[in-house]
């Protein structure tokens, strides 16, 4: 079964742009988080969804973030406008209810310029 | 005081030797804990769960939970070069919550 599939993997932007970060869980896990990665501040989660619906979403730094999830197989992390501070390795994960065990996809590298 | 704290690092270790890393967290209520090895450049990988007290051994790693002392550590026995990496400790608060909150991380070095 393949894991945790996030695109695209790079992605350089100018500041002011509008990114799409999309992520693909495991099929059959339920729940499905999104992270962010800096050397300055860890792994810090940002929203977390559950049979699609959102969960908690307090981690998400300001309203130029948003996210969906519009089915069981596809999410997406938007920002919009992007900023210099939102350069970052985002994580999406995905896990089954009951173990808490959460599977991690590749990663997509965001450099805003 | 954060949710999740791990002993600063880096830590460093010859190669055959025990690496021992250790994590605290301030929830009582918390029922399952993780170990996740992440190499440079990589994501995440769960290596270790564990969710009674005690220990839990797989291959070279032992996994150590004390709920009473709210800790829980992660040995590595005969460390070998390949176990380089930043290890990150992460607890959920009930087993049907599905949310973790993550340690800052350890990085070990294994010097051959």
């Amino acid at each position: 079964d393949a894991g945790v599939i996030q695109s695209p993997r790079h992605e350089v932007t100018e500041m002011g742009q509008e990114v799409t970060l999309r992520c693909k869980p495991i099929s059959g896990h339920d729940y499905l988080f999104w992270y962010r990665q800096t050397m300055m501040r860890g792994l810090e989660l940002l929203i977390y969804f559950n049979n699609n619906v959102p969960i908690d979403d307090s981690g998400m730094p300001e309203d130029r973030f948003s996210a969906k999830m519009p089915n069981a197989s596809f999410s997406t992390l938007k920002i919009q406008p992007s900023e210099p501070r939102d350069s970052a390795v985002y994580f999406c994960a995905s896990s089954w209810r009951g173990y808490n065990e959460q599977f991690f996809g590749p990663g997509t590298r965001l450099t805003v310029l | 005081q954060k949710e999740v704290e791990q002993n600063s690092g880096p830590l460093s270790v010859p190669e055959g030797a025990i690496a021992s890393l250790n994590c605290t967290y301030s929830d009582r209520g918390s029922q399952s804990f993780f170990w996740y090895r992440q190499y440079s450049g990589k994501s995440p990988e769960l290596i270790m769960s564990i969710y009674s007290n005690g220990d839990k051994e797989d291959g070279r790693f032992t996994a150590q939970l004390n709920k009473a002392s709210q800790y829980v550590s992660l040995l590595i026995r005969d460390s070998q070069p390949s176990d380089s990496a930043t290890y990150l400790c992460a607890v959920g608060f009930n087993t049907n919550a599905g949310k973790s909150t993550f340690g800052d991380g350890t990085t070990l070095t294994v010097k051959p």
